[in-house]
């Protein structure tokens, strides 16, 4: 089975940094994924990990630690448009299971 | 543009009756996939479809039908079978191969009144 785990809610303050982790036990790994959804729209591709590591891309960041089960996606410099649920994934041995997500909001 | 288009935004239904969800892209991707999202739970999969012709069940499939005679469209039937279909329904697809990025249409809100 699939068991992915993520903080239901966060908040921070404009400019500063949130790391968001996610815990994961999956039958197969074929990499993981997050993304971002504003309420009520769709979800948009942040980030792709297969490999150990940090794989950053302008603002946002996510690291991936295989033999701990265990993810982050880093944001930096918050900006109010940041507010949104992310939701990390992961990709077993033929589909792709999502975490409950978790919702950050950036106050000013 | 290319992308994933999905229609309506919003869908009420009495209880009892069938309703079908429309996908479409041009992206030319093979693989299509439809996920139920509910406040507080994670996506989760109902059906997908890794080349025309062909389907598979999610993990949530009862309740549910869909087709795949188009490489373009992949429309979701909700059926009066489905204990409790309100919920929001995105639409997904992929080019296929192995590892591949999942790209989502904007979503249907389905509320069965």
């Amino acid at each position: 089975g699939q068991n992915i785990d993520q903080p239901t809610e966060m908040t921070a303050t404009e400019g500063a940094i949130v790391q968001i982790n996610c815990t994961y036990q999956t039958s197969g790994f074929n990499g993981l994924f997050w993304y971002q959804q504003h309420a009520g729209e769709a979800p948009t591709f942040l980030s792709y990990n297969v490999l150990d590591g940090l794989e950053e891309k302008g603002r946002f960041s996510s690291f991936l630690s295989r033999s701990k089960g265990y993810s982050y996606l880093l944001l930096k410099e918050l900006q109010m448009k940041d507010s949104a649920s992310y939701l990390c994934a992961v990709r077993g041995d033929y589909k792709l299971s999502f975490g409950a997500g978790t919702t950050v909001t950036v106050r000013a | 543009d290319g992308g994933i288009t999905q229609s309506p935004k919003y869908l009420f239904r009495k209880e009892g009756q069938n309703v079908t969800l429309s996908c479409e892209q041009n992206l030319n991707h093979d693989a299509m996939y439809w996920y139920r999202q509910d406040p507080g739970q994670g996506l989760r999969l109902i059906y997908y479809s890794q080349i025309v012709n062909d389907f598979q069940k999610g993990d949530i499939a009862e309740g549910y039908s869909v087709s795949r005679e188009k490489k373009e469209s992949f429309p979701l039937t909700v059926t009066s079978a489905q204990k409790n279909p309100t919920a929001f329904y995105l639409c997904a697809s992929s080019i296929g191969e192995g590892t591949d990025t999942q790209y989502f249409g904007p979503g249907t809100r389905l509320t069965v009144l």
